[in-house]
């Protein structure tokens, strides 16, 4: 089975300090996603990567970075907290070229900042 | 822009009864539509999915159905139980290979 793995299941933190979310798979697979969900928003993309040190903006990337500096770990940094930024975080990998076969996601990454 | 909305935001139903929930898109290039089920506590997770190129597939109880024309499609659940209680999303591929997101159907399952 696949399995994507968020290093941190629950986080609080507060105002101004620096953010790491980890996310690991074991399937080798090409691409990874970060994605945040807020009730009644569904699911936005904030970064992806395509390949080892590659990164893409996704719909949301303001306040945001990431790091992709091997193939099975991707990190979401969040450079300088805010409060608009409490969520849940979810990161997830998928095989093959592009957004269109099945995402794996982990069980989530719920930041609260103070 | 692009977007998906999707209804109804809650669906309460009687055990063994059927549950609909319908999502449309904007996009006309959309070409593929998965759905993804999210119990409580997990990430989504896959449950089926369709491509332009056919306008129904099933899965045991669970079938979706996709109108291009209309730029909606439905996600049907029959003979519901307990187990179906989750979150559901609909999504619909974009023109960049991105997919957006609808923003989620709680379906209850009424004992």
């Amino acid at each position: 089975d696949v399995k994507v793995t968020q290093s941190s299941r629950y986080l609080v933190k507060r105002t101004g300090e620096k953010v790491f979310l980890e996310c690991v798979q074991d399937m080798d697979h090409e691409n990874m996603f970060w994605y945040r969900q807020d009730p009644g928003l569904g699911l936005r993309l904030i970064y992806f990567s395509y390949d080892v040190k590659m990164k893409e903006k996704g719909d949301i990337p303001e306040g945001y970075s990431v790091s992709r500096e091997k193939k099975e770990r991707f990190s979401l940094i969040l450079e300088s907290a805010s409060t608009n930024q409490t969520s849940m975080y979810l990161c997830a990998s998928s095989l093959g070229w592009g957004n269109t076969g099945e995402l794996f996601f982990g069980e989530g990454s719920r930041l609260t900042v103070l | 822009g692009e977007n998906v909305e999707q209804h109804p935001s809650t669906l309460s139903v009687q055990e063994g009864d059927s549950a609909v929930i319908k999502c449309t898109y904007s996009d006309s290039a959309s070409n593929y539509f998965p759905w993804y089920k999210q119990e409580l506590g997990k990430g989504p997770q896959l449950i089926i999915d369709i491509r332009s190129n056919v306008g129904e597939k099933k899965d045991q109880r669970i079938a979706v159905t996709l109108n291009k024309t209309a730029k909606h499609f439905s996600l049907h659940i029959t003979e519901t139980q307990p187990e179906d209680s989750a979150v559901y999303f609909c999504a619909a591929s974009t023109s960049n290979y991105q997919l957006i997101w609808g923003a989620g159907t709680k379906l209850i399952i009424k004992p």
